[in-house]
C-alpha cells in the first residue's frame, strides 16, 4: 500500500508570490489534514478536509487555504508569501479524522526569500 | 487555548541509559498520541493512549497517560542509537476536532 505522497519535496519562493502544495493520501483514506512545522513553533494544525469539505481550521490567516478533490487528494495554497511562512508543511491522512491513526507524508520544505 | 508542554526539549545520552520525556497540560485531552520523527521525514505514530492511568508498552518504550488525562510520559529503557529522533506528543482537543502538538523532544543517543 503506497504511503502519503507530498509534492514538491522542496520549494523556493520569494516574498509576495503564491504557492500550491499537493498531497495524495493513502488509498481509502478520506481525511487529509495539514500542518506547519517550524523550529520555533513546532507542529501546528492548519486545517482538515474530509470528503471534500473543510471540517476544521487552525489559527492561521486567510492567506492559507486548501481544498480536497473527489479522489481525496488535497492541495494547500499560500498567497502573498511572507518570510515567516518558511517551514516544513506536512500533510497526514487517516480513515476518519485527526483523532485516528495519522499517516504523515515526508513534507514539503518551503523557503521564502 | 489548549497547550501541551514537553520536557526536556533536548536530550543527549549514551547508549544503554534510560530516559523519560514528559508531556504536560492544564487541559484534559480525550486521547494522546506519541510520534517519532526522523530528519527529512514525517512523524510516525508510536502509540495512542485513551484511558486515564493507561500504560502501554512497545518493546523498550513505556507510555503512560495521567489519571486526569492532562499529562503523559514516555520512558525508554536501555536507549539505542536507533532511538535517536524527535519525539512529539499530540493531544486530541475535546470537541474541537483539532490535534494539539507539543514542541517536541530531540533525543540523541550516542553509541
Amino acid at each position: 500500500k503506497a504511503g502519503v505522497t507530498q509534492t514538491p519535496r522542496y520549494l523556493i519562493k520569494t516574498r509576495g508570490q503564491q504557492v500550491t502544495l499537493s498531497c495524495s493520501p493513502i488509498s481509502g483514506h478520506r481525511s487529509v489534514s495539514w500542518y506547519q512545522q517550524t523550529p520555533g513553533q513546532g507542529l501546528q494544525f492548519l486545517f482538515e478536509y474530509f470528503s471534500e469539505t473543510q471540517r476544521n481550521k487552525g489559527n492561521f490567516p486567510g492567506r492559507f487555504s486548501g481544498r480536497q478533490f473527489s479522489n481525496s487528494r488535497s492541495e494547500m495554497n499560500v498567497s502573498t508569501l511572507e518570510l515567516g511562512d518558511s517551514a516544513l508543511y506536512l500533510c497526514a491522512s487517516s480513515l476518519g479524522g485527526v483523532y485516528e491513526k495519522l499517516f504523515f507524508g515526508s513534507g514539503t520544505q518551503l523557503s521564502v526569500l | 487555548t489548549q497547550l501541551l508542554e514537553q520536557s526536556p526539549q533536548f536530550l543527549s545520552i549514551q547508549e544503554g541509559e534510560n530516559l523519560t520525556v514528559y508531556c504536560n497540560s492544564s487541559s484534559v485531552f480525550s486521547s494522546l498520541q506519541w510520534y517519532r520523527q526522523e530528519p527529512g521525514e514525517g512523524p510516525v505514530l508510536l502509540v495512542t493512549v485513551v484511558t486515564g492511568g493507561e500504560v502501554k508498552k512497545l518493546k523498550r518504550l513505556t507510555f503512560q497517560f495521567g489519571d486526569a488525562r492532562k499529562d503523559s510520559s514516555l520512558h525508554i529503557t536501555a536507549a539505542q542509537p536507533g532511538d535517536t529522533g524527535l519525539y512529539l506528543c499530540a493531544g486530541a482537543a475535546s470537541n474541537t476536532g483539532k490535534l494539539i502538538f507539543g514542541q517536541g523532544t530531540t533525543l540523541q543517543v550516542k553509541p
